[in-house]
């Protein structure tokens, strides 16, 4: 696809269920973000994977976050025990590189809300 | 105190109007200073960056940082509600999306 694709862009879960959220980024592009953005709050950096590079994880706020991607393809967010803080709008970008100058796109996001 | 801090608005302007948005920040270190348009629903896209200090122009869009008073600007002229939206700034250490430090966004309405 032309852009950066996030599935689903919504879903509902219970406080304690475990959430996987998917991002295809656009082909070619070898970095891959993931970001939280939550209600009156900035994006928050979560993860970083640059080609076959092991991933920058300095923003999983807890153990209860992972992320993989294999290769340059899709990435997918593994929430575990979701708590309602965890509700949220989770963005996916990539790029061809590291670097603005390379362009940065951002999906649309799939809105995670914990009951 | 947060690194990077934005007036949430909302900010309601006649089409037609100049419109400055701002943020400061606290970190003397950033290099890069963005601005993003985010649509309701979608994901933010990249409309400005500049490096250091100075101002940039793209169109109708001025980009200005000073370092000195740790303050960056976002001039739209000539506005449109096409440019209702949400605008975020954005500043780093280095250009790589690690290390990006995002405002909360204004809330921008241009109404016709």
């Amino acid at each position: 696809g032309a852009g950066v694709s996030q599935s689903p862009s919504n879903k509902v879960t219970e406080k304690g269920k475990d959430v996987e959220l998917r991002c295809d980024p656009i082909s070619g592009h070898t970095a891959l973000y993931w970001y939280r953005q939550r209600l009156g709050q900035g994006l928050e950096f979560l993860i970083y994977f640059q080609g076959n590079s092991a991933p920058d994880k300095s923003g999983l706020p807890s153990d209860r976050f992972s992320a993989e991607r294999t290769g340059e393809s899709v990435s997918t967010l593994t929430i575990q025990r979701t708590q309602q803080e965890d509700s949220a709008v989770y963005l996916c970008a990539s790029s061809f590189s590291q670097g603005l100058g390379y362009g940065y796109t951002f999906g649309s996001g799939t809105r995670l809300t914990v009951v | 105190q947060k690194e990077v801090e934005q007036d949430p608005g909302p900010l309601s302007v006649p089409e037609g109007a100049i419109v400055s948005l701002n943020c400061t920040y606290s970190n003397s270190a950033f290099q890069y200073f963005m601005w993003y348009r985010q649509y309701s629903r979608k994901g933010p896209e990249l409309l400005m960056y500049t490096y250091s200090s100075g101002n940039k122009e793209d169109g109708r869009f001025t980009a200005q940082v000073d370092k000195s008073s740790k303050y960056i600007s976002l001039f739209i002229r000539d506005s449109q509600p096409s440019d209702s939206a949400t605008y975020l700034c954005a500043m780093s250490l280095s250009n790589t999306g690690n290390q990006f430090y995002f405002g909360t966004g204004t809330s921008l309405t241009v109404i016709p």
